[in-house]
C-alpha cells in the first residue's frame, strides 16, 4: 500500500504570509504528484502538479518536488483568508489511480 | 470550463437497497474514476476505467461495486446492495490521454440508514 503522509495541523499563518505544506510519500517509484484545495463539504480542486525534481511556480504557489528525499511541498506565497482550506497532498499510483494524504488544515487570519 | 457533473447530490437510501450514481465526465477526457472520501478521513480511490474496462480497482471495490459508461457521456457507479459503511461522500473524476492530472466532480453525498 502506497503511503502519503501530511501533517494534518491546522496551520495557521497571518494573512500576507508565506504558508509552507510538506507531504512525504513511502513509493520510491512514484512519478506524479499532486496538490488539491479541499473547501469544506466540496471536492478537492487540483491547484499545482509536479514531475520533474526542483520548483514549479504558478502565481502564488509554488511547488517542490525531493525524489531523493521522497518529499513534496507547496509553498502559498501572499496567503488570503480565501486561501483558508484543507490542502490535500496526492501521488499517482502508476495505474493512473492517486493515493491521499489525509491533508493539511489552513486557516489564513485576516 | 468544461466540468465533470455528479448527480445526484444527496442520496439516502436504506441497507441493502441498490444505488446508482452518475457521472459525466469531461467531455473529451479518456480515462474515468471513482474515489470515495468517508467524513473527516481521507480520500480513497475505488476504481479507474478506460477504453470501456476497468484498469484498476481497490480493495474497496469488491462485487458489490460495479461501473459501467452505457452511452457517450453518462458513467455510473452500482453499489448493488448498501451497507452502512458504505455512507461517503463518492467523487467521479476524469483525466485526458497521456495525462495524469484528475477532475474531480462536486460528489454526491450517499447516507445509508
Amino acid at each position: 500500500q502506497k503511503e502519503v503522509e501530511q501533517n494534518s495541523g491546522p496551520l495557521s499563518v497571518p494573512e500576507g504570509a508565506i504558508a509552507s505544506l510538506n507531504c512525504t510519500y513511502s513509493d520510491r517509484g512514484s512519478q506524479s504528484f499532486f496538490w488539491y484545495r479541499q473547501y469544506s463539504g466540496k471536492s478537492p480542486e487540483l491547484i499545482m502538479f509536479i514531475y520533474s525534481n526542483g520548483d514549479k511556480e504558478d502565481g502564488r504557489f509554488t511547488a517542490q518536488l525531493n525524489k531523493a528525499s521522497q518529499y513534496v511541498s507547496l509553498l502559498i506565497r501572499d496567503s488570503q483568508p480565501s486561501d483558508s482550506a484543507t490542502y490535500l497532498c496526492a501521488v499517482e499510483g502508476g495505474a493512473n489511480n492517486l493515493f491521499f494524504g489525509t491533508g493539511t488544515r489552513l486557516t489564513v487570519i485576516p | 470550463e468544461p466540468e465533470v457533473t455528479q448527480t445526484p447530490s444527496h442520496q439516502v437510501t436504506q441497507m441493502g437497497q441498490e444505488v446508482i450514481l452518475r457521472c459525466v465526465p469531461i467531455s473529451n477526457h479518456l480515462y474515468f474514476y471513482w474515489y470515495r472520501q468517508i467524513l473527516g478521513q481521507k480520500v480513497e480511490f475505488l476504481v479507474s476505467f478506460y477504453n470501456n474496462e476497468i484498469s484498476e480497482k481497490s480493495e474497496i471495490f469488491d462485487d458489490q461495486f460495479s461501473v459501467e459508461r452505457p452511452d457517450g457521456s453518462n458513467f455510473t457507479l452500482k453499489i448493488r446492495s448498501t451497507k452502512l459503511e458504505d455512507s461517503a461522500m463518492y467523487f467521479c473524476a476524469s483525466s485526458g490521454d497521456y495525462s495524469y492530472e484528475q477532475y474531480f466532480g462536486p460528489g454526491t453525498r450517499l447516507t445509508v440508514t
